[in-house]
């Protein structure tokens, strides 16, 4: 069956560092969609990546979707503290499948 | 803004109980998910439903039920409860019927369930 492997699971960094999150599929993706949770919230939804190949930017995070449709990333660059909290990935296979990442959990020291 | 709602945040339970969890939307959706959420797992899709009476089973759906009597509202049932269930429940939902895939989805708060 489908696999994802979300890595790493936790990644502690300096205020001002750069922060890079990835999502690895065992198939084929139809699309993927990103997700942050707050320390004690849930789960919102950031952006949602369809086409080969495509990035997009939010501000400081840029997420790319792989050229295969199997991997995608996100990058944050120049983290602060409001980004602490944990980067869910979410899959849809071609076949249907709806999967999520396991997460990595960032934490920022001021 | 969309507005999911789970009836409780904490909930403590026994032991072989039949517990109902409960779930409300307010933005006509037509899909609701339910997951649970346990450490170093990330949430794992337990039922969800597109329709009114209608429920497709996720990757745990073992000593779970669910109903959806109304649109708005899609409740998660523990047949019996047991200790190994003790975790967070979130509830979510999103739009577009027969593509539940390709739209954002809205959660709850989540439940935190303890299993005695």
């Amino acid at each position: 069956g489908q696999q994802v492997m979300q890595i790493p699971q936790y990644q502690h960094v300096q205020e001002g560092e750069d922060f890079t999150t990835y999502c690895n599929s065992s198939t084929t993706l139809s699309n993927i969609q990103w997700y942050k949770q707050r320390p004690g919230g849930h789960p919102v939804f950031l952006i949602q990546l369809v086409k080969s190949g495509e990035v997009k930017k939010q501000k400081r995070l840029t997420f790319q979707f792989g050229e295969a449709k199997k991997n995608s990333s996100l990058h944050i660059t120049a983290t602060q503290t409001t980004d602490v909290g944990t980067y869910f990935c979410f899959l849809s296979s071609n076949t249907g499948k709806l999967i999520f990442g396991q997460g990595t959990t960032l934490q920022v020291k001021p | 803004d969309v507005k999911v709602t789970q009836s409780s945040r904490y909930l403590v339970k026994r032991t072989g109980e039949k517990v109902f969890l409960e779930c409300v939307q307010d933005m006509d959706h037509e899909n609701m998910f339910w997951y649970r959420q346990d450490p170093g797992l990330g949430l794992r899709l337990i039922y969800f439903s597109y329709d009114v009476k209608m429920k497709e089973k996720g990757d745990i759906p073992e000593g779970y039920s669910v109903s959806r009597e109304k649109k708005e509202r899609f409740s998660l049932i523990l047949e019996s409860a047991s200790t190994n269930q003790t975790s967070m429940y979130l509830c979510a939902s999103n739009r577009i019927r027969g593509s539940y895939s390709n739209q954002p989805q809205h959660f709850g708060d989540g439940t935190r369930l303890s299993i005695l």
